[in-house]
């Protein structure tokens, strides 16, 4: 079945490590987001990516950083500069960008300790 | 910029009570418009979209029509089940060049047996 996999599903994690949260997709979709989704308001792009080796930020990037080496892949990496990092991470893809018609996966909730 | 405005919540009902959680939004020119429903523990599923005034976007059950005049796209559904309870977010894009959706804060249903 075609879809999208975030891992872990959960994770803990200390004050001042970093965290890498994993998507994965295999509907052959070029356009890739990480949205983050807090309690009250709504989802908030962290970043997206249209094509291989390239990516922008969104609204709340700082913190953040992405890679794109593969089609099917968009890591996110929770660094320690992110000042309030527990959240629930969600990834989406879609065929292109700009259909607002977006997959999402199941999600990944980090908690730091 | 562009935004969306979605009523609190959240919103109980009984089963088979008929549905309306309210959207508005702010966007230059003419956006197209979505609904997306999130189930507890789960990423957004794609419920219904619209792409032009007057339009009217459905699926299971669920309805939204395009106004452009009230830039509104309210959902409704004439007799919710207890399987409906879940956040929905409202969600526009524009449809000039490639950009990415702006989303609703969510509106949380809860419907009772």
């Amino acid at each position: 079945d075609g879809g999208i996999t975030q891992s872990p599903k959960y994770l803990f994690r200390k004050e001042g490590q970093n965290v890498t949260l994993s998507c994965e997709q295999n509907l052959n979709h070029d356009a890739m987001y990480w949205y983050r989704q807090d309690p009250g308001q709504g989802l908030r792009l962290i970043y997206y990516s249209q094509i291989v080796n390239d990516f922008q930020k969104g609204d709340i990037a700082e913190g953040y950083s992405v890679s794109r080496e593969k089609k099917e892949s968009f890591p996110l990496t929770v660094t320690s500069a992110q000042k309030n990092p527990t959240a629930f991470y969600l990834c989406a893809s879609s065929m292109v960008r700009g259909t607002g018609e977006l997959f999402f996966g199941e999600g990944s909730r980090l908690t730091v300790l | 910029g562009n935004s969306v405005t979605q009523m609190e919540g959240p919103v109980t009902l009984s089963e088979e009570a008929f549905l309306t959680i309210n959207c508005t939004y702010t966007a230059t020119g003419y956006p197209s418009l979505f609904w997306y429903v999130q189930y507890p523990g789960e990423g957004l599923q794609l419920l219904l979209k619209a792409t032009k005034a007057d339009d009217k976007g459905s699926n299971k059950g669920f309805e939204a029509t395009y106004r452009k005049e009230t830039t509104s796209f309210h959902l409704e559904k004439g007799s919710v089940q207890v399987s409906d309870s879940a956040v929905y977010f409202c969600a526009l894009i524009p449809n000039s060049g490639y950009s990415t959706l702006t989303f609703g804060k969510g509106t949380m249903l809860l419907v009772s047996p």
